[in-house]
């Protein structure tokens, strides 16, 4: 899988938006980007994935540069809840319907400040 | 719906010992997965099943690690001899395998000491 690069750590007031930069620059046109995220003493969770276009869910929206060498996962009002590592991850979709193996980097710590 | 349940949730074992870990994923799920975070280090990949079969291994330190999955229902990892190395947190995870995309599901970890 090609690599991403995110900060390790960010801080973020309750309440506020969040946005949690990711950079992918070698990344291919069969990749997917996707984010998971590890509330303390948990296991990872899914967060919202994307192709091309900008996505939303009910948890996050995702930006995609039009290059798609970046994206940006976006919290609209961050919670106290929303204090985890998020992962920022790329993976060939086509080649096993979705189900291959996910790589991790270090990912980024965000912090949120009450 | 349940989650992704895993047991224990802690192990302290001596070197030399053997641990079994166990892992039932989200009822229906044919895709297992198992991860692990060692000290200091990224969570990594260790295998992947589909229902019974092991559809990926490359992650699986050395032969001292054994997964199975009998009858496609829950799996263990087996861990003989245990090594101080092996400390770490032991993740599952499931997924459909049904769906266009497939999310996965993971379990709240099992930390394992060597001591």
């Amino acid at each position: 899988d090609a690599k991403t690069t995110q900060p390790n750590s960010m801080e973020s007031n309750e309440e506020e938006p969040v946005h949690l930069p990711c950079n992918h620059s070698t990344i291919s046109g069969t990749d997917y980007i996707h984010w998971y995220r590890q509330l303390p003493s948990q296991g990872p969770e899914y967060v919202i994935h994307g192709l091309t276009s900008n996505v939303n869910n009910r948890m996050a929206s995702l930006a995609i540069a039009e290059d798609r060498k970046s994206s940006t996962l976006i919290l609209h009002r961050a919670t106290l809840r929303d204090a985890a590592v998020y992962y920022c991850i790329l993976r060939v979709f086509i080649s096993n319907f979705g189900n291959e193996k996910l790589t991790f980097g270090t990912g980024t710590r965000l912090t949120i400040i009450p | 719906e349940a989650g992704v349940t895993q047991f224990p949730s802690h192990s302290v074992i001596e070197k030399g010992q053997t641990v079994t870990l166990r892992c039932d994923p989200i009822s229906g799920h044919d895709n297992l997965y198992w991860y692990r975070r060692v000290m200091g280090k990224e969570i990594k990949f260790l295998l992947h099943f589909v229902k019974e079969s092991k559809q990926d291994e490359s992650g699986m330190p050395n032969n001292r690690f054994l997964a199975e999955r009998t009858g496609g229902t829950y799996s263990t990892l087996k861990v003989q001899p245990a090594e101080l190395e092996d400390s770490g947190v032991y993740f599952c995870a499931s997924s459909n395998g049904q769906a266009l995309y497939n999310e996965q599901f993971f379990g709240p970890g099992t930390r394992l000491t060597v001591l």
